[in-house]
Order: C-alpha cells, then structure tokens, then sequence
C-alpha cells in the first residue's frame, strides 16, 4: 500500500517548456487535488477532482491544467512554463471532497523553472 | 486579512518540553480542523483532527478549539527531537472556488525544532 505517489520527485525546466506531473493513489479515494507550496504562502489549491470525471479550479489555477485519467490517477500540467511556477507541488487524495474528510499527501516534485 | 493565520516560528525548545502551537481564523462557518506535520522535504501527514469547540487527545498530543475566539492550539507534551517538523493548521469550510465546492485552507505552519 504505496498511498500517493507522484512522479518526478524533482524537475528543472526553461521557461516556455511544457510537462506533466503524475499522480496516483492506490486507497480507492474519490477525491484528488493538486496543491503548490512556496515559502510563506503555505499550501494553495491549484486544482481538484471531487470524484473520477470532473475537475474543478481551484485558489490558482492559471496557467495550470489537470486531467483526471481514472480513480487512481490525476495528472497536472503546465503548458508553458514560467518562472513564478518555481515551487514545490503536492498531490493529496481524501475519500470525498466534503467537508471534514482528511486529505492525504505525496511526496512532492520539487520544480525549478529559469 | 489571510484565512487563516499562523505564526511561522522558527520555534526552538529543549527535549521535554511542552509546546503550544497556535491558528486564528477569520471564517466563522469553518467547521472541521485538522493538524498537520511535515518534515523537511516530505509531504504534510494528518496529525489530529477535530470538529467541535474544546479538546481532543492524542497520546502526546492535544489539539483545542475555541470557535467563539476563532483560535485553534495544539499541545505537544514531552517533545522529542522527532517532533521537530513543521505544523500546519488547516480548516474545512466552503470558500468561494470557481467551482463552488468546499476547501481545506492551510496555514503558513509553524516550524518547531526540539533540541537535545
């Protein structure tokens, strides 16, 4: 039992460069997110998926777009990318996006971008 | 004024000492609170959990509650150099997303070290 997993765990691009970060969560939950986290800003949602087949914005979504492929995986990605998107970027899955469900995390990919 | 607000420390205390970690929040409909720790270069891991005004333990651990001074606290008895982390409140309520829907809002966190 792996929980969340997310792959690359670090990553260097140049601005205007495109990638996907992947995630996956082996616990059958419903409900994925994806947050980035930079230094005195804390935690802020990018994006999430109540349940397999919807995606919703969340506090940040621009110049971010997600795809949930199944239940178990729920992938981000930037279409060009730009300095200010230099930050460390989580996954987290609950079972359901109501309130009071607790949210487990991955272990982060860790983006540079010059 | 930030949702949620948290002092981000540094914290520094010896081994054994008690530690009282703060939240303020401004959103009265917040209704579900939750710690969580994260070490350096991991992801956050759920802590404790609660819902309702005044305390809940956890071994070591106390997390309180306070709704009608929007403040929430979480206590660590005996700390060990393994609790220095950093701690992050987060709140559940509904917040006004593009897409409506509920959120987990975090604090800056707080970063505790317990030395030997």
């Amino acid at each position: 039992n792996a929980g969340v997993t997310q792959t690359p765990k670090f990553q260097v691009l140049k601005t205007g460069q495109s990638m996907t970060l992947q995630c996956a969560q082996d616990m059958n939950h419903n409900s994925m997110y994806w947050y980035r986290q930079d230094p005195g800003m804390g935690l802020r949602l990018i994006y999430y998926s109540a349940s397999e087949g919807t995606t919703d914005k969340g506090e940040v979504p621009n110049g971010y777009n997600v795809s949930r492929l199944n239940k178990r995986e729920f992938s981000l990605r930037l279409e060009s990318a730009a300095p200010s998107q230099t930050s460390v970027y989580f996954c987290a899955s609950s079972d359901s996006d109501t309130p009071g469900w607790a949210q487990y995390f991955g272990p982060g990919t860790r983006l540079t971008v010059l | 004024q930030k949702e949620v607000e948290q002092d981000p420390g540094p914290l520094s205390v010896p081994e054994g000492a008690i530690v009282s970690l703060n939240c303020t929040y401004s959103n009265s409909a917040f209704q579900y609170f939750m710690w969580y720790r994260q070490y350096s270069r991991k992801g956050p891991e759920l802590l404790m959990y609660t819902y309702s005004s005044g305390n809940k333990e956890d071994g070591r651990f106390t997390a309180q509650v306070d709704k009608s001074s929007k403040y929430i606290s979480l206590f660590i008895r005996d700390s060990q150099p393994s609790d220095s982390a950093t701690y992050l409140c987060a709140i559940w309520g509904r917040a006004g997303l593009t897409g409506g829907g509920n959120k987990l809002t975090f604090g800056t966190g707080t970063q505790l070290k317990v030395e030997l």
